[in-house]
């Protein structure tokens, strides 16, 4: 596609749910990357994906984050038994390659957790 | 620990009232200093990348520049449309993540 598509665009749940958020990177971008972004604060790394493996997985929280990437392309950002602390904006982007150029970003899925 | 602090945390212009944002960074091996605008609502957009100091890049009124250990956004002669928050982050050396400062706030004024 033309840009990073995230879905879905917000999302409200119950604390103890689990949720799913998918990204849609760039066609041929092999470098994905979720970062998470709460209300005043910086953008907080999550995890990095080459290809489908995730060298970099230095960021998530805690064993109730994870993520897959299959086929190269679409990846899926896994929060169990969500917490209140949950709640925030989650964004994706993707890169040509490892170089990290310009990464493109997605407009972010905004979860909220009731 | 790479670290990234932006200043101030927001800015009040007037149209045409030129003004920087500064960036100051800490890193172990620079490999990048990325300029993003974010506006309400959306990802954060690509402005630059500066690799070395001494570096300058431009596009329409801004203007970027880095030194050992910060950088500069530049607005000449902002429009309201400029409004946005502007996020610097940085690039470690054996790393692929970006390390994201909380942002700079910029309001113009007509």
């Amino acid at each position: 596609g033309a840009g990073v598509s995230q879905s879905p665009s917000n999302k409200v749940t119950e604390k103890g749910k689990d949720v799913e958020l998918r990204c849609d990177p760039i066609s041929g971008h092999t470098a994905l990357y979720w970062y998470r972004q709460s209300l005043g604060q910086g953008l907080e790394f999550l995890i990095y994906f080459q290809g489908n493996s995730a060298p970099d997985k230095s960021g998530l929280p805690s064993d109730r984050f994870s993520a897959e990437r299959t086929g190269g392309s679409v990846s899926t950002l896994t929060i169990q038994r969500t917490q209140q602390e949950d709640s925030a904006v989650y964004l994706c982007a993707s890169s040509p390659a490892q170089g990290g150029y310009g990464y493109t970003f997605g407009s972010g899925t905004r979860l909220t957790v009731v | 620990e790479d670290q990234v602090t932006q200043s101030p945390e927001a800015l009040r212009l007037q149209e045409g009232e030129s003004s920087s944002l500064n960036c100051s960074y800490t890193v172990s091996g620079l490999r990048g200093l990325f300029w993003y605008r974010q506006d309400p609502g959306k990802g954060p957009e690509f402005l630059f990348t500066l690799y070395s100091a001494g570096e300058e890049k431009e596009k329409e009124r801004l203007k970027a520049t880095l030194t050992k250990k910060e950088s500069f956004l530049h607005i000449t002669a902002p429009k309201p449309e400029d409004s946005a928050t502007y996020l610097c982050a940085v690039r470690d050396t054996g790393f692929q993540k970006l390390v994201f400062g909380t942002g700079t706030r910029l309001l113009v004024s007509p």
